[in-house]
Formats: C-alpha cells, sequence, structure tokens
C-alpha cells in the first residue's frame, strides 16, 4: 500500500486555468507538508498543516490555497496558473514528536503550464 | 530569513573514493538534521538523521554534527555508483531544505 499518494501524477494546462493536486497519507502521521521542486532542484517548502491546522505558511502567491479537510489529507489548489508555476510539487508527512520528524514523501505531482 | 546552504558541486568521486557532502544552517534553535538521497525523477529517502553533536554512522553512512559550528556533513565511504544521486540536507525545526548536491561516483 502506498504511504503517501498524490493524484495528479502529470499535469499539462494552459496559463490561467485553475488546477488542484490532492495528497492522502494512510500512515496515521499529524503533520502534512506542500514542497515546489523547480527546475533547478531546489526543494521548497511551501506550506505544513498539524491536525488539520496550518503552521507553516511561507511567502508563496496567494494563488496557491491547501486545503486540509482532515490529517489524512492536504490539498492544493491553484488560481490562474502561471508559467513559472511549472514544477513538481511534493506532498510529504511525518509524526510530530516522534523525536526526528522523518519526511515521507509522495512519488510528485509535475505540473507543466503552457 | 532561515538559511540552509550546501556546497554547490556538483561532486564527483571514483568508484571506492570517500565522498564528502557539507551542510551548514543559520538557525541555531535548530534540533534535528536529515539527510536525504534523490535519485532523477524521483522523491526523496532519508538516508539518517542525527540531532547530538559528534558523528553517527549506519553502514557506509556517517553523519557529522557541530552545532557550535552550525555545520552538518555527510560521509559515504566506498563510494558505489548506485550512490550517484542529488543530496539533500534538510534542518528542523520547519524542515527547510538545501538546495542539494549532485553526486556522481564513476566506474
Amino acid at each position: 500500500d502506498t504511504a503517501v499518494s498524490q493524484t495528479p501524477k502529470y499535469l499539462v494546462t494552459q496559463m490561467g486555468n485553475d488546477k488542484s493536486i490532492k495528497c492522502e497519507q494512510n500512515l496515521g502521521h499529524d503533520t502534512m507538508y506542500w514542497y515546489k521542486q523547480d527546475s533547478k532542484k531546489f526543494l521548497k517548502i511551501m506550506f505544513s498543516y498539524n491536525n488539520k491546522e496550518l503552521i507553516i505558511n511561507e511567502t508563496v502567491p496567494n494563488r496557491f490555497s491547501p486545503k486540509s479537510p482532515d490529517k489524512a489529507h492536504l490539498n492544493l489548489h491553484i488560481n490562474s496558473l502561471e508559467l513559472g508555476d511549472s514544477a513538481v510539487y511534493f506532498c510529504a508527512s511525518s509524526q510530530e514528536g516522534s523525536g526526528a520528524n522523518v519526511l515521507t514523501f509522495g512519488a510528485g505531482s509535475r505540473l507543466t503550464v503552457l | 530569513q532561515k538559511e540552509v546552504e550546501q556546497n554547490s558541486g556538483p561532486l564527483s568521486v571514483p568508484e571506492g573514493a570517500i565522498a564528502s557532502l557539507n551542510c551548514t544552517y543559520s538557525d541555531r534553535g535548530s534540533q534535528s538534521f536529515f539527510w536525504y538521497r534523490q535519485y532523477s525523477g524521483k522523491s526523496p529517502e532519508l538516508i539518517m538523521f542525527i540531532y547530538s553533536n559528534g558523528d553517527k554512522e549506519d553502514g557506509r553512512f556517517t553523519a557529522q554534527l557541530n552545532k557550535a559550528s552550525q555545520y552538518v556533513s555527510l560521509l559515504i565511504r566506498d563510494s558505489q555508483p548506485s550512490d550517484s544521486a542529488t543530496y539533500l540536507c534538510a534542518v528542523h525545526n520547519d524542515m527547510r531544505f538545501g538546495a542539494g548536491t549532485r553526486l556522481t561516483v564513476k566506474p
């Protein structure tokens, strides 16, 4: 069974469109994250939720809106897509207070904006 | 602004050599430090973590932490071609990553 699953794996869309990426984890972790990895491979944290509460909100355009309906799900909605949004988006989860907070990553969702 | 810096690379070593990867961080309150490996087209996977000063060994990998110097490193002994990947340093409390160092091990 996949521990952290993201859908879709690939997404190709036009500038100006709105799209969503979904993430689910079955590890029982209480913290979930979204990272963006650009073409230079820099992995930048965007958001983090702990038990549905937003705890990290990096400086990202407000076109990006995370939503956590429960602690096993963290979705990312992007409005008015721009060329610079093209990247691989990784979802991850961890368990706070476990001593190490090891991240488990999903397989990534490659977004291409044309 | 909290920063995590890694030696720029790319790094190339011959098979069997020791590969040394370095990372510095700016937040003195950081508690835990992680090394992840990412193969091309794949997601990052944990190699090891460290939170006490000194060395921590796991097989061919050794992590070294010096909190006074705000420095963490990863040594890979007896490097193999299968170790060729990008190595990412990450720092808790906010799970921020460095830019990564691309390692190539040549047969």
